[in-house]
């Protein structure tokens, strides 16, 4: 059974601060690493991918990967109220088609 | 630019019936996953079509079946419904290599069993 594990929070920051966001997976032989956001009653939204070690940045966003350690994590810069989302860890273990998602850590971003 | 259109947003059905649910795939995408999604977790992976041909399934009862047409659009049938059937289904339409460029999803289906 392939996991994809992430602490569900929620996770508090306040405005302007960095959060950070982790996931673990199990298999080591996984390929793609997606984080996708998703606001309350809302659908997933694609907001990064990643797929080499090493650190890829978009805009405030910055996805890490590290598969030696079997971790994700995405760093939230400037945090806004708007950030206030579930963002969910999804991963593709290698020979499947289908990426697994995790359960999501709910984030709350405060004034 | 189209994205990912399903139908119908809100549905209440008894338990014992049967359901079908729609998705139009995002213009360019010919690849169409469905996931339910339990309150307060991740989407569950339900079943992939590509090429009107069932490419992959999770680990879903045979009650769950599916369909995609020549136009790539698809359906969800669920048969005999349970209480637990009770969530969001999403549809995620992408290219052939889905774990390659990820999903775009549709916004759901609120299905209530009763």
């Amino acid at each position: 059974q392939k996991e994809v594990e992430q602490n569900s929070g929620p996770l508090s920051v306040p405005e302007g601060a960095i959060a950070s966001l982790n996931c673990t997976y199990s298999d080591r032989g996984s390929q793609s690493f997606f984080w996708y956001r998703q606001y309350s009653g809302k659908s997933p939204e694609l907001i990064m991918s990643i797929y080499s070690n090493g650190d890829k940045e978009d805009g405030r966003f910055t996805a890490q990967l590290n598969k030696a350690s079997q971790y994700v994590s995405l760093l939230i810069r400037d945090s806004q109220p708007s950030d206030s989302a579930t963002y969910l860890c999804a991963v593709r273990a290698g020979g499947s088609y289908i990426p697994t998602f995790g359960r999501g850590t709910s984030l709350i971003v405060h004034p | 630019d189209a994205g990912v259109t399903q139908s119908p947003t809100h549905l209440i059905k008894t338990r014992g019936q049967q359901v079908t649910l729609r998705c139009s795939p995002k213009s360019g995408h010919d690849t169409v996953s469905w996931y339910q999604q339990a309150l307060g977790q991740g989407p569950q992976f339900i079943f992939q079509y590509y090429e009107e041909e069932e490419r992959q399934r999770g680990n879903f009862p045979d009650r769950f079946s599916g369909h995609q047409f020549p136009n790539y659009s698809s359906e969800l049938n669920v048969n005999a419904l349970l209480l637990g059937d009770s969530a969001l289904y999403l549809c995620a339409s992408s290219l052939p290599e889905t774990g390659t460029y990820g999903y775009t999803f549709g916004s759901g289906t609120r299905l209530t069993v009763v």
